[in-house]
C-alpha cells in the first residue's frame, strides 16, 4: 500500500531564510498531491495542489515541486516568518475519491 | 460562513461509555469526511458521505464505530462502547464536490474533537 514519509523531526529555520520540507512516497505516483498547514489545536488548512504533469506550483511565498522519478515533493517557504511556524502535511490522491495524509513535519521559524 | 462546526471540542469519558461526536458542514458542501488523528498513525480517513449517503466506510476501525448523516447540515460519529485506544482528535471536513476527480477537491476541516477515554 502507499506510504508517505515526512520528516518526523522538527525543522528549525532562521527568520528570513527559505524553509524546505520533504514528502516522499513509496509506491505508484499519485495523480495529485496536496499540502496542508495545521496549527496546534486546529484542523488542517489547504495550501496548494500540484498535478503529476506539473513540475512546480507557486502561491505567494510558497513553492511546491513534484518529482515523480524521485517519488518526492518539496515544499518551500521563502522569506520565512515566525507566523509560518506550524505543522505541514502532504496528502496524496488515492484513486479518484480519497486522499491519504502524511504525519506532517513541524516547522519552527526562529526570530 | 462559520466554517465546519464540531462539538464538543473536548470529551473525556470512561471505558465502555457511548460517545457521540457532532459535525455541521459548510452550507452547500456535498461531501463530508470523518478523520481521526493520532501521533502514531497520523490523520486517517474513517468514512465519507456524498449528499448524506455513506460512500466509503472502509476506514472505520471496527463495529464499535458508526456514522450517520440524517440531513445535509448534520452528521454524527458514534463510538459504543468506547475504549482507551480510541483516544484521539477526531476531525470532520467538508468539500463542495466540484473537484474532478474528487481527490482534487479542497477539504475544509473543523477544529476537531479531542477525545480521551480513561
Amino acid at each position: 500500500s502507499q506510504k508517505i514519509e515526512q520528516n518526523s523531526e522538527a525543522l528549525n529555520i532562521q527568520e528570513g531564510k527559505t524553509a524546505t520540507l520533504t514528502c516522499n512516497y513509496t509506491n505508484y505516483s499519485p495523480a495529485y498531491l496536496q499540502w496542508y498547514r495545521q496549527d496546534p489545536g486546529r484542523g488542517p488548512v489547504f495550501l496548494l495542489l500540484i498535478r503529476e504533469n506539473e513540475k512546480e506550483k507557486r502561491k505567494e511565498r510558497l513553492k511546491v515541486t513534484f518529482d515523480t522519478t524521485l517519488k518526492q515533493s518539496l515544499f518551500h517557504i521563502t522569506a520565512s516568518q515566525p507566523a509560518d511556524s506550524a505543522t505541514y502535511l502532504c496528502a496524496l490522491a488515492i484513486g479518484d475519491d480519497k486522499i491519504i495524509f502524511g504525519k506532517g513535519t513541524r516547522l519552527h521559524i526562529l526570530p | 460562513d462559520a466554517g465546519v462546526i464540531q462539538s464538543p471540542r473536548h470529551e473525556v469519558t470512561e471505558m465502555g461509555q457511548e460517545v457521540t461526536l457532532r459535525c455541521k458542514p459548510i452550507s452547500g458542501h456535498d461531501y463530508l469526511f470523518w478523520y481521526r488523528q493520532t501521533m502514531m498513525r497520523g490523520l486517517e480517513l474513517l468514512i465519507y458521505f456524498n449528499n448524506n449517503v455513506p460512500i466509503d466506510d472502509s476506514g472505520m476501525p471496527e463495529d464499535r464505530f458508526s456514522a450517520k448523516m440524517p440531513n445535509a447540515s448534520f452528521s454524527t460519529l458514534k463510538i459504543q462502547p468506547s475504549e482507551p485506544r480510541d483516544s484521539a482528535v477526531y476531525f470532520c471536513a467538508s468539500s463542495l464536490g466540484t473537484g474532478i476527480p474528487l481527490s482534487t477537491d479542497t477539504q475544509y476541516f473543523g477544529p476537531g474533537t479531542r477525545l480521551t477515554v480513561l
